[in-house]
């Protein structure tokens, strides 16, 4: 069964420390994986998107990894700030061109403290 | 640039009512979908349409309808509305189905339902 776990659930750190959020998958057959922020009482938003011959890259303060042997990825947030603070949602695309499925993790609630 | 619309914001229903949830993209995309959002999951794909015209089921689809006439507008109906459909439901459209989900959805900002 196609799945995506995130962890941790929660987190809570202070303005201006780094944090790592993580994504593990067991999805067949990989397409890409893509990392959404969700500030709250808003729609998702696209960060960045990894495809199976990539395993890094890079958003302003946000640094996606994917290591596709492991099923792993990670979300590095560098110097967080008051408006980091949101769901940071993982999902793997399973298929290729018009026959694929999103696969969604339940997603990382961020909480940066003053 | 006002991307997906969602209307309303927040609605609260009796158990039997029915409604309409709106969406409407203008940033002509062919690949619209309409998801919904529970505490502690992931999100889960409801209906989807490729184009106008064309619309089919996602992981959970009973209990709702979506018709596709323009492809501007893409509502969701809820024929007759059950606690276990409060929710929060998202409107999505992405520029291609096509790629195996390479073309990053865009979403509305969500339709907060409550019945009761």
């Amino acid at each position: 069964k196609n799945q995506v776990e995130q962890s941790p659930q929660s987190l809570i750190i202070l303005e201006g420390k780094n944090c790592t959020l993580q994504c593990n998958y067991t999805v067949s057959p990989f397409s890409n994986l893509r990392w959404y922020k969700q500030d709250t009482g808003r729609g998702p938003v696209s960060l960045t998107i990894m495809t199976f011959s990539e395993n890094t890259k890079s958003n302003g303060r946000y640094t996606a990894t994917l290591d596709a042997d492991t099923k792993q990825s990670s979300l590095h947030i560098t110097a967080s700030q008051l408006s980091d603070s949101a769901s940071y949602i993982c999902v793997v695309s399973a298929g290729m061109d018009s026959n694929y499925q999103l696969i969604w993790g339940a997603g990382t609630k961020l909480i940066i403290k003053p | 640039n006002a991307g997906v619309t969602q209307t309303p914001k927040f609605q609260v229903l009796k158990t039997g009512q029915s409604m309409t949830l709106q969406c409407a993209q203008d940033m002509n995309h062919e690949y619209m979908s309409w998801y919904r959002q529970d505490p502690g999951m992931g999100l889960r794909l409801i209906h989807y349409s490729v184009g106008a015209g064309i619309t089919d089921q996602g992981e959970v689809p009973n209990g709702y309808n979506v018709s596709r006439s323009t492809t501007e507008d893409f509502p969701l109906r809820l024929l007759s509305a059950a606690p276990s459909q409060t929710s929060v439901y998202f409107c999505a459209s992405s520029y291609s189905n096509l790629a195996g989900g390479l073309s990053p959805l865009h979403f509305g900002n969500g339709t907060r339902l409550t019945v009761t």
